[in-house]
C-alpha cells in the first residue's frame, strides 16, 4: 500500500509569491491534516480536512487555505510569502477524523521543503 | 489551551544504554498520549500510544506509561541501538480534537 505522497519534495520561492502544495494520502484514507514544522516552533497544526470539509483548523492567518478533493486528495495555498513561511510542511492521513473512532493512526507524508527569499 | 513539555536535547548515549525521555502534559478531560519518531530526511512515525490513564504503550522496545495523576507520560528504553538515532515527539489528541505536539528531543545513540 503506497503510503502518503507529497509533492513537490522541496519549493523556493520569493516574497510575496503564492504557493501550492500537494498530498495524496494513503488509499481509503478520508481524513488529511497539514502541519507546519520549524526550528522554532515546532510542529503546529494548520488544518484537517474528512470529506472534502474543513473540519479542523488552528491559530494561522488567512494567507494558508486549503480544500480537499473527492477522491481525499488535499492541497494547501500560501498566498503572499513571508519570510518566516519558510518551513517543512508535512501532510498526515487516517481512516477517521483526529480525535475520533478508536484515535486511527496519524499517517505522515515525507513533507514538503519550502523556502521563501 | 492543550500543551506538550519534553525534556530539551540534544541526548547523546552510547549503545546499550538506557534511555528516559520526559513527557508532561496539560490539558482538559482526558487526552490521548502519543510518540513520534522522525528520522532524517523522513516523515514522523507513530511510535507508540496511550488512551487511557495507567495504559501502557509499547513498540519496538520502547513504552511509555499514562500517568494522570502526575500527567505524565515518560518514554524509555532499557538498551538503544544507533538505529534508534531520530527526534522523538511526544504528542495529544484532547478535547479540541486537534494533535498537539512538543518540541521534539534529538536523540544521537554512538557505537
Amino acid at each position: 500500500k503506497a503510503g502518503v505522497t507529497q509533492t513537490p519534495r522541496y519549493l523556493i520561492k520569493t516574497r510575496g509569491q503564492q504557493v501550492t502544495l500537494s498530498c495524496s494520502p494513503i488509499s481509503g484514507h478520508r481524513s488529511v491534516s497539514w502541519y507546519q514544522q520549524t526550528p522554532g516552533q515546532g510542529l503546529q497544526f494548520l488544518f484537517e480536512y474528512f470529506s472534502e470539509t474543513q473540519r479542523n483548523k488552528g491559530n494561522f492567518p488567512g494567507r494558508f487555505s486549503g480544500r480537499q478533493f473527492s477522491n481525499s486528495r488535499s492541497e494547501m495555498n500560501v498566498s503572499t510569502l513571508e519570510l518566516g513561511d519558510s518551513a517543512l510542511y508535512l501532510c498526515a492521513s487516517s481512516q477517521t477524523p483526529t480525535g475520533e473512532g478508536n484515535n486511527s493512526p496519524l499517517h505522515f507524508g515525507n513533507g514538503t521543503r519550502l523556502t521563501v527569499t | 489551551g492543550d500543551s506538550v513539555t519534553q525534556m530539551e536535547g540534544p541526548v547523546t548515549l552510547s549503545e546499550e544504554a538506557c534511555l528516559t525521555i520526559n513527557c508532561t502534559y496539560t490539558a482538559t478531560g482526558y487526552p490521548s498520549l502519543f510518540w513520534y519518531v522522525q528520522y532524517p530526511g523522513e516523515g514522523l512515525q507513530l511510535l507508540l500510544k496511550a488512551t487511557k490513564a495507567d495504559d501502557k504503550g509499547s513498540n519496538k522496545g520502547f513504552e511509555a506509561t499514562y500517568r494522570k495523576e502526575t500527567t505524565s507520560f515518560h518514554l524509555e528504553k532499557g538498551s538503544v541501538q544507533v538505529s534508534d538515532s531520530a527526534v522523538y515527539f511526544c504528542a495529544l489528541i484532547g478535547s479540541n480534537y486537534k494533535l498537539t505536539f512538543g518540541k521534539g528531543t534529538l536523540l544521537t545513540v554512538n557505537p
